[in-house]
């Protein structure tokens, strides 16, 4: 079992919409959690970290449930701009090791 | 502030070829990682480096893969002998400390393609 999982998506929007997505990680020792953004063919670069009691950032909002390990993310009044793949970053505190998803990818049509 | 540096960006070779990577990280950043990303795929890590020190090379497939830090600034990444299943980005990123919050800044990548 891989041990951060992700629905691949494509989840196709129009502009405007709400989009959520989940992420489950297998390892419940984990300890620190992200979202990070990887537009076509570019690096992945951090959006979000997700805290135990959820937060937002401007449009987008990050839930980590811990009982039933997965964290979420969702996107709000989506923009074309927000088209990207969304990766699900976990991290063990004992060695800082980050562990990736596959990533989901999600496309806001005109 | 200059980002993550790598190159080249492409590399197209013949399996059975050695091939070499270089980065450059953010200056003042003591921990660099190389993952590796097939297409469809998140990164995967390939070594962790802590200064010069290799902290996590477990990934590394070591019978052809070798990696470097000199003086724990800059790091080259070298495959030899290459084979098919090597084409993928091979992704530098580096951190202030380990752990940072999470936040690992990229280098743009080394595309590679082994024919």
């Amino acid at each position: 079992r891989k041990e951060v999982e992700q629905d691949p998506g494509p989840f196709n929007v129009p502009e405007g919409a709400t989009v959520a997505f989940n992420c489950t990680y297998s390892n419940s020792a984990s300890q620190s959690f992200f979202w990070y953004r990887q537009d076509c063919r570019k690096e992945p670069k951090l959006l979000m970290s997700v805290y135990s009691s959820g937060n937002e950032d401007g449009r987008f909002t990050a839930q980590l449930n811990r009982a039933s390990q997965y964290i979420s993310l969702l996107i709000r009044d989506s923009k074309l701009s927000d088209s990207a793949t969304y990766l699900c970053v976990v991290s063990r505190s004992n060695d800082y090791k980050l562990s990736f998803g596959a990533g989901t990818t999600v496309t806001v049509r005109a | 502030e200059a980002g993550v540096v790598q190159s080249p960006r492409y590399k197209i070779i013949e399996k059975k070829q050695p091939v070499a990577f270089w980065c450059n990280p953010i200056s003042g950043h003591n921990t660099l990682y190389w993952y590796r990303q097939n297409l469809g795929q998140g990164p995967e890590l390939l070594i962790r480096y802590e200064n010069e020190e290799a902290v996590d090379d477990s990934q590394l497939p070591k019978d052809r893969f070798s990696a470097e830090r000199l003086k724990g600034v800059d790091s080259t990444l070298k495959i030899q002998p290459a084979e098919l299943g090597d084409s993928a980005v091979y992704l530098c990123a580096s951190s202030f400390v380990a752990g940072a919050g999470g936040e690992l800044f990229f280098g743009e990548g080394s595309r590679l393609t082994v024919l």
